[in-house]
C-alpha cells in the first residue's frame, strides 16, 4: 500500500514568490492534515480536512496561506507571497477518520531566500 | 488550547540501557496519546499510542504509561539499540476538535 505522497520534496524560492505543495493521502483516508515543522520543533497543525471540508483552519495564516482539497482526495497548500520566516518543512498527513492514527508524508522542505 | 510539555530535550544512553521520555498535557479532555519517531530528514512514524481507557500499553521493547489524574504519559524503551537513535515526539488530542498537539521532541542517542 502506498503511503502519503508529497511533492516536491525540496523547494528553494526567493521571498515574495508564490509556492505550492501537493499531497496525495492514503487511499480511503477521509481526513487530511497539513502541518508545519520548524527545525528542532514538533509539527504544528495548519489545517485539517474532513473529505473536502476544511474543519479546522484556525492556525492557517490566511493572509498568505491557502489550501484546497476539491474532490476530497489530494490537496494543495499555497503560500503567496512567501516570507523568510516560512522556511520550514511542510508535512501532510492522513487518517481513516478524525481521531484515528495519522500517517505522515515525507514532507516538503521549503527554503525562502 | 492544549499544551504538551516534553522532557528531556536530549537523552544519551548506552546500548542496552533503558530510556524514558516524559510528557505532560494541559487539557483534561484529551484522550489519545501517540508517540512518533522521526529520523533525520525522514517522516514522523507512529511507534505506539495509548487511549485514555487504558493505563499502560506494551509492544516488544516499547511501552507507554498514562496517568490521567496527573495528566502525564511516558515512553519507555528497554534494551536500547543504536537504531533507536532518533527524535521522539509525544502528542495529545481529544475533545471536540481532534487536534493533535505535539511536544517539542527528545533527541535520543544510543551509544554503541
Amino acid at each position: 500500500e502506498a503511503g502519503v505522497v508529497q511533492s516536491p520534496r525540496y523547494k528553494i524560492i526567493e521571498k515574495k514568490q508564490p509556492v505550492a505543495f501537493w499531497c496525495n493521502p492514503i487511499s480511503g483516508h477521509n481526513t487530511l492534515y497539513w502541518y508545519l515543522q520548524n527545525l528542532g520543533q514538533g509539527p504544528e497543525l495548519l489545517i485539517r480536512y474532513e473529505n473536502e471540508e476544511a474543519v479546522d483552519d484556525s492556525q492557517l495564516p490566511k493572509d498568505r496561506f491557502s489550501a484546497e482539497r476539491l474532490k476530497g482526495v489530494d490537496s494543495t497548500l499555497k503560500i503567496q507571497p512567501a516570507e523568510l520566516g516560512d522556511s520550514a518543512v511542510y508535512l501532510c498527513a492522513s487518517s481513516l477518520d478524525h481521531g484515528d492514527e495519522q500517517f505522515f508524508g515525507p514532507g516538503t522542505r521549503l527554503t525562502v531566500l | 488550547g492544549e499544551n504538551v510539555e516534553q522532557h528531556p530535550s536530549t537523552l544519551s544512553v548506552q546500548e542496552g540501557d533503558s530510556a524514558v521520555i516524559k510528557c505532560t498535557y494541559s487539557d483534561s479532555a484529551s484522550n489519545y496519546f501517540p508517540w512518533y519517531k522521526q529520523e533525520l530528514g525522514k517522516r514522523p512514524q507512529l511507534i505506539i499510542d495509548i487511549r485514555s481507557n487504558v493505563g499502560e500499553k506494551k509492544d516488544q521493547r516499547i511501552a507507554v504509561t498514562l496517568n490521567k489524574t496527573a495528566k502525564h504519559f511516558s515512553l519507555h524503551i528497554t534494551e536500547t539499540q543504536p537504531e533507536d537513535s532518533a527524535v521522539y515526539f509525544c502528542a495529545a488530542s481529544g475533545g471536540s476538535n481532534y487536534k493533535l498537539t505535539f511536544g517539542k521532541g527528545t533527541l535520543l542517542t544510543v551509544n554503541p
